[in-house]
């Protein structure tokens, strides 16, 4: 069975500044996607970013991005220039290929990120 | 075009009642997906129906359960509330039908409290 932890319940960042969340994942599956979701206290789950287990370059979106490192089977977001709408509970998900169809997103708990003016 | 609905917003049951939760999938998506997403924990996978079946379930009682209409639409049932059932549901939906399509939108959920 597939696991996604997240070791930080909750974060801080200054305006402007950088933060990085945690997760790590465990699998023994090889075609996988990991994503980051983001739910601000409207509770709509946005996706911010998603990246191909078979790709060994990082994705980005705009100021996120991530360092994904397969082998220690870790998937931290990076959020650069922090702005106040970033303030939300960011998910770490992990989804399997099954016979390459998309199966569901098993979550961590979540962080829980503060954006400070 | 109109992302995915979810209503009621808000429900409040008591012990022992059922609740009824229902799910309109943005236009063109045959996947659904239920997660219940308890105080102070992730979201935990309940059902997935892609055209019309259930494809996978999740760790919960059978007490927890759900269709998928024609239009893709779906109804998650829980009965015999318990008060550890109160959580917002969320539903997502997918391109589904095979096509290799990783995106999940999700709906707003719906806040089910159980006294």
């Amino acid at each position: 069975a597939q696991t996604v932890t997240q070791s930080q319940p909750e974060m801080s960042v200054q305006e402007a500044e950088t933060v990085t969340l945690s997760c790590t994942y465990d699998t023994s599956e090889n075609n996988y996607y990991l994503f980051w979701y983001k739910q601000p206290p409207s509770r709509q789950m946005i996706l911010v970013i998603r990246q191909e287990a078979y790709k060994q370059q990082n994705a980005t979106e705009n100021r996120f991005s991530v360092n994904f490192q397969k082998a220690a089977k870790s998937f931290s977001l990076k959020i650069s220039d922090s702005q106040l709408g970033d303030t939300a509970m960011y998910f770490c998900a992990f989804m399997k290929l099954v016979n390459y169809n998309t199966d569901k997103l098993i979550f961590g708990t979540g962080t829980r990120l503060q954006v400070f003016p | 075009e109109a992302g995915v609905t979810q209503s009621p917003t808000h429900l409040i049951k008591t012990r022992g009642q059922q609740a009824t939760l229902r799910c309109s999938p943005i236009s063109g998506h045959t996947s659904v997906y239920w997660y219940q997403q308890a105080l102070g924990l992730g979201l935990q996978f309940l059902l997935w129906y892609d055209e019309g079946e259930e494809r996978n379930r999740g760790n919960f009682p059978p007490r927890f359960s759900g269709r998928q209409f024609p239009n893709y639409s779906s109804e998650l049932n829980v009965n015999a509330l318990e008060l550890e059932d109160s959580a917002l549901y969320l539903c997502a939906s997918s391109v589904g039908g095979g096509v290799m399509n990783t995106e999940a939108f999700f709906g707003q959920g719906t806040r089910l409290t159980v006294v």
